[in-house]
């Protein structure tokens, strides 16, 4: 049974680039969150996807965008790249409404923008 | 504004003795808590969550954590550490307030277990 699967593992961009990261779920979730994790900090929540709308939002700029698929994947879309955006990103998945609650996080992306 | 603490940055502990890594937690409501493990260059792995009931949970490799409502915390244990458990350990909270599909987070807390 996959887990969370994030894609591309590593990444470098210029700053004022667009980056489109890639998140597939766990096999019988149907919703996906991302977080950013900044060196040395704990993660930030960026958004949360369910039935392929944004349910929730973090306090990130409209630089960061989403979007999840019939089949439940997701993406995470940046315009416009800081260096601040320099971090590793994870995407979690769950299931809405499962007994068994919890999330279950891919192991990232990290994203350096130069 | 609702946060998660984790009053230490590191913990050190030698192997065989027992480990606490402290987490308090400032969210409305009844919040849902968790424990994840986080090893370089790697995501991060579900230790175990407080959602209610016993006040002591128990978890992945012989963790647990000891939920006390009126200190707001949700401290991690193990009775005896390993050098594998060395690692940064993030405690997390959900609020069931206002529809929050969302974790906060704490900083984090780096576990080193000597041999």
């Amino acid at each position: 049974d996959a887990g969370v699967t994030q894609s591309p593992t590593h990444l470098i961009k210029t700053r004022g680039q667009q980056v489109t990261l890639r998140c597939s779920p766990k096999s019988g979730h149907d919703t996906v969150s991302w977080y950013q994790q900044a060196l040395g900090q704990g993660p930030q929540f960026i958004f949360q996807y369910y039935e392929e709308e944004e349910r929730q939002r973090g306090n990130f700029p409209d630089r960061f965008s989403g979007h999840q698929f019939p089949n439940y994947s997701s993406e995470l879309n940046v315009n416009a790249l800081l260096l601040g955006d320099s971090a590793l990103y994870l995407c979690a998945s769950s299931s809405t409404g499962a007994p068994n609650y919890g999330y279950t996080f891919g192991s990232g992306t990290r994203l350096t923008v130069v | 504004a609702q946060s998660v603490a984790q009053p230490e940055d590191q913990v050190n502990v030698a192997e065989g003795n027992p480990l606490t890594v402290k987490c308090t937690y400032s969210v409305s409501g009844n919040p849902y808590l968790f424990w994840y493990v986080q090893y370089p260059n790697r995501g991060l792995q579900f230790l175990l969550k407080y959602i209610t009931g016993d006040n002591l949970v128990k978890g992945s490799y012989g963790f647990e954590a000891e939920f006390n409502k009126s200190q707001t915390s949700f401290h991690l244990k193990k009775p005896s550490a390993l050098v594998s458990d060395s690692a940064l350990y993030f405690c997390a909270a959900e609020g069931q307030m206002d529809s929050s599909y969302k974790l906060i987070f704490g900083c984090g807390t780096r576990l080193l277990v000597r041999p």
